[in-house]
């Protein structure tokens, strides 16, 4: 069965740069979820979009966006990145008519040096 | 206070015996409750979801709700070292039917020792 694709899965940047993540649901499925998991936290949650809307907002930084495309693949975007940002970024889609059960791709590991 | 609450362990228990997991919740309006399973730097993985109250049996795992106390247990029968993980317990406010996030507590890390 087809799984949530994410790309990149590692990334290496230096302070002030930029870095992009794409996410690709889960086919069907509607909703997407952005989530940042420090070493030894919890997953944070950031942003999602529902039919290509924003549905929601976390505790994402105003140098983060993100967007979803008419092929409900979506993008997050980090401009000025800073050490604090080093973390794993999770990618979730799910269904919204169902059970609105998430499922994680494997996640892109941003580095910060 | 966070709004979903769990013991971050380690929580250790011997090869074939029960691992009790436990998590409470803030929102008494949260709807659903889910367990994910994550083992170190790879992503959550769903484990059980339950939406009302009582039990719910899947193979070795039994997740338990009781919405009147706001708690959510996993329970994991015959443990196996493979089952050395961290558990999430994930609570959903919205309504099924609605695009609403997780909201994970910080995990119980467990290990089943030989």
């Amino acid at each position: 069965a087809a799984g949530v694709i994410q790309s990149p899965r590692h990334l290496i940047k230096e302070k002030r740069e930029t870095a992009t993540l794409k996410c690709y649901p889960i086919p069907r499925h509607d909703t997407v979820y952005w989530y940042q998991q420090g070493p030894g936290q919890d997953p944070q949650f950031l942003i999602s979009f529902y039919e290509k809307m924003q549905s929601d907002k976390g505790s994402i930084p105003d140098r983060f966006s993100a967007q979803q495309f008419s092929d409900y693949h979506s993008e997050l975007n980090m401009s000025s990145l800073e050490l604090g940002d080093s973390a794993l970024y999770f990618c979730a889609s799910s269904e919204a008519s169902g059970a609105n059960v998430l499922t994680f791709g494997a996640g892109s590991r941003l580095t910060v040096l | 206070q966070k709004e979903v609450e769990q013991n971050s362990g380690p929580l250790s228990v011997p090869e074939g015996a029960i691992a009790s997991l436990n998590c409470t919740y803030s929102d008494r309006g949260s709807q659903s409750f889910f367990w994910y399973r994550q083992y170190s730097g790879k992503s959550p993985e769903l484990i059980m979801s339950i939406y009302s109250n009582g039990d719910k049996e899947d193979g070795r795992f039994t997740a338990q709700l009781n919405k009147a106390s706001q708690y959510v247990s996993l329970l994991i029968r015959d443990s196996q070292p493979s089952d050395s993980a961290t558990y999430l317990c994930a609570v959903n406010g919205g309504m099924t039917g609605t695009a609403s996030k997780l909201t994970f507590g910080t995990g119980t890390r467990l290990q089943v020792t030989l």
